[in-house]
């Protein structure tokens, strides 16, 4: 089944840290870019993060660089997003994304609370 | 970082037809393009489009994309109720290096 599974959200306080896991299933792992977008709570999309498909450059956000890096394990194809200095601005609901031809497919999200 | 602009909210009847607006610049929709996604609440966002009028396969031929300029648009016709969402553009910024998102647009079938 081709499909993206975000793991690892919770209730963090300020200052803390957290790591998300993205699986990803179905597909070859390697051949694309995937991102971090969340969500906070009744607001927009906004992009977070991504790493190229070879794994060297990465590229983030203004909001949360020097505070979150993304890395990734090919051999268990899982993205991962480590989450230091939370804020509580950074309360969302964290999506990966596959990028082929836009954002062509979605995980379900995992909600991250920092209170 | 900048992002893109997008109306808040656009209300249209049963039936008839609503054009979505999101205006950039020319380092992001005017450079690349834009893709439209379409989010129901309590839902991921689902790709609609992509290079400003391409669709996946299985989007309905209703929702189409274009571009002028620094500006790009969507266009659903023959309402449903089923449309009613939150609408999103997004778009890569060559000069900042980053993804950035429109605001979102609610549409309302009346």
């Amino acid at each position: 089944q081709v499909q993206l599974v975000e793991s690892g959200g919770g209730v963090v306080q300020p200052g803390r840290s957290l790591r998300l896991s993205c699986a990803a299933s179905g597909f070859t792992f390697t051949s694309y870019v995937i991102h971090w977008v969340r969500q906070a709570p009744d607001k927009g999309l906004e992009w977070v993060t991504f790493i190229q498909k070879d794994g060297g450059s990465k590229f983030y956000a203004d909001s949360v660089k020097g505070r979150f890096t993304i890395s990734r394990d090919t051999s268990k194809n899982t993205l991962y997003l480590q989450m230091n200095s939370l804020r509580a601005e950074d309360t969302a609901m964290y999506y990966c994304a596959r990028e082929f031809d836009g954002f062509d497919m979605w995980g379900q999200g995992t909600m991250v609370t920092v209170s | 970082q900048a992002g893109l602009t997008q109306p808040p909210s656009v209300s249209m009847g049963l039936r008839q037809t609503a054009t979505l607006t999101c205006t950039g610049n020319n380092n992001n929709v005017d450079f690349q393009g834009a893709i439209w996604l379409q989010q129901h609440q309590g839902h991921p966002p689902k790709l609609l489009s992509y290079r400003s009028n391409d669709r996946p396969s299985g989007i309905s031929e209703r929702f189409s994309a274009s571009r002028s300029g620094n500006t790009a648009s969507l266009t659903i016709t023959g309402l449903q109720s089923e449309d009613e969402a939150d609408y999103y553009c997004s778009s890569w910024d060559r000069s900042l290096n980053a993804w950035v998102f429109g605001g979102g647009t609610k549409l309302t079938v009346l």
